[in-house]
Formats: C-alpha cells, structure tokens, sequence
C-alpha cells in the first residue's frame, strides 16, 4: 500500500539556518504530494503542494520538488525564523476513482531557536 | 467562519460511554473526510464522504466506530462503547470535490477525546 517516510525529528536550528526535511514516497502511479504545517496548539494547515513529476510547491520562503526518480519530497527553507516552529507532515494522495484520501507521514518537529 | 468547524474542541469520557463529534464542513464542500491524530499511529486516514454517502470506510477501526452526512454538509462520527485506546484527537477535513488528488484538503480544530 502507499507509504510514506519521514526523517526522525525533533529538528533543533538556530534561527537563519538553512532547514532539509526528507520524505520519500511510496504509490503506485502519480501521486500528489503535499506538505502540511502543524503551529502549537492549532490545526493542520496545507502548507505546500506538487501534482506532478519536477513541479516545485512554494510557499512562506518553503519549497520543495516532486523528484520521481528518487520518490522524494524534500522540504526546504533557506533561513528559518522562530515562528517556523511547529511539526511538519509530509503526505500524498492518490486518486483511484472513489477517494483521494491522505497518507501522512509520522510528522517532524521543528524548533528554531534564538 | 469560512472554515472548517468541529464541536465539542475537548469531550471527556468514562470507557463504556457512547460519544458523538461533529463536523462542519467549508460551505460548497462536497467531500468530507475523517481522520484520527494519536501518539502511537500517528494520522490515520478514518472515512470519507461524497456528497452523503460513504464509498471509503476502510479506515474505520472497528464497528464501534460510525459516521454519517447528511444534507451533504454537517457530518457526525459516532464512537460506541468506547475504549481507552479511542482517546485522540479527531480530525474533519473537506475539498471541493473527491475525484481529484490534487485538491487540498482543508482541516479543522480538531476534537481531543479521552476516555477515561
């Protein structure tokens, strides 16, 4: 069935530092892929997306690539702020005609310190 | 609100009690999903509504666990009977149509279940 892979967190950063969270995929034909943000003490929030092979999702200085040659979605961010912390979920969806449900995977923790 | 509201935001329980969570949808919504946030399983995927009914129950844990949708809007999740293991934080979240995996998917608050 589809899975998908998160690196182990928590991630601690200082604030500026350049920030990688992996996640690999793994579906049957072409998913969509999807990061979703998690503040303390709110909901989830779709942070990102990619629906096809070498699109780039971007969004609040985040990016990250659909690379199917390596079932990867990496998440970047080239400078962090303290208000970047929160948990990070990385998740697909894959229609198959009578759903599009999410698989997540099981969250990064980010802290950014000062 | 233009979003996606849950109520109760915290139930309390004994085990043995029946529960009842309830989701709103975002207005125009026509697919409704459940999902399940614990410390042990992570999030996992429960239900899924398209318009009123339910074609994907396969994440139901077990058949304690109920939901229906009607009107195709407001959606209710109905736990019998229930156990400790239950205690989670129940998430709703709605698109704009099913049959695309690329539409987002809009999460509310969140109901935080314990059962006691």
């Amino acid at each position: 069935g589809d899975s998908v892979t998160q690196m182990e967190g928590p991630v601690t950063l200082s604030e500026e530092a350049f920030l990688t969270i992996n996640c690999t995929y793994t579906a049957t034909g072409y998913p969509s892929l999807f990061w979703y943000v998690q503040y303390p003490g709110e909901g989830l929030q779709l942070l990102l997306k990619a629906t096809k092979a070498d699109d780039k999702g971007s969004n609040k200085g985040f990016e990250a690539t659909y690379r199917k040659e390596t079932t990867s979605f990496h998440l970047e961010k080239g400078s962090v702020q303290v208000s970047d912390s929160a948990v990070y979920f990385c998740a697909l969806s894959r229609p198959t005609g009578t759903a599009s449900k999410l698989t997540f995977g099981t969250g990064t923790r980010l802290q950014v310190t000062l | 609100g233009a979003g996606v509201s849950q109520s109760p935001s915290n139930k309390v329980t004994e085990k043995g009690k029946d529960v009842e969570l309830r989701c709103d949808p975002i207005s125009g919504h026509t697919a409704l999903y459940w999902y399940r946030q614990s410390l042990g399983q992570g999030l996992e995927f429960l239900i899924y509504f398209q318009g009123n009914s339910a074609p994907d129950k396969s994440g139901l844990p077990s058949d304690r666990f109920s939901a229906e949708r009607t009107g195709g809007s407001v959606s209710t999740l109905t736990i019998q009977r229930t156990q400790q293991e239950d205690s989670a934080v129940y998430l709703c979240a709605s698109s704009l149509d099913w049959a695309s995996g690329a539409n987002e998917q809009y999460f509310g608050p969140g109901t935080r279940l314990t059962v006691t």
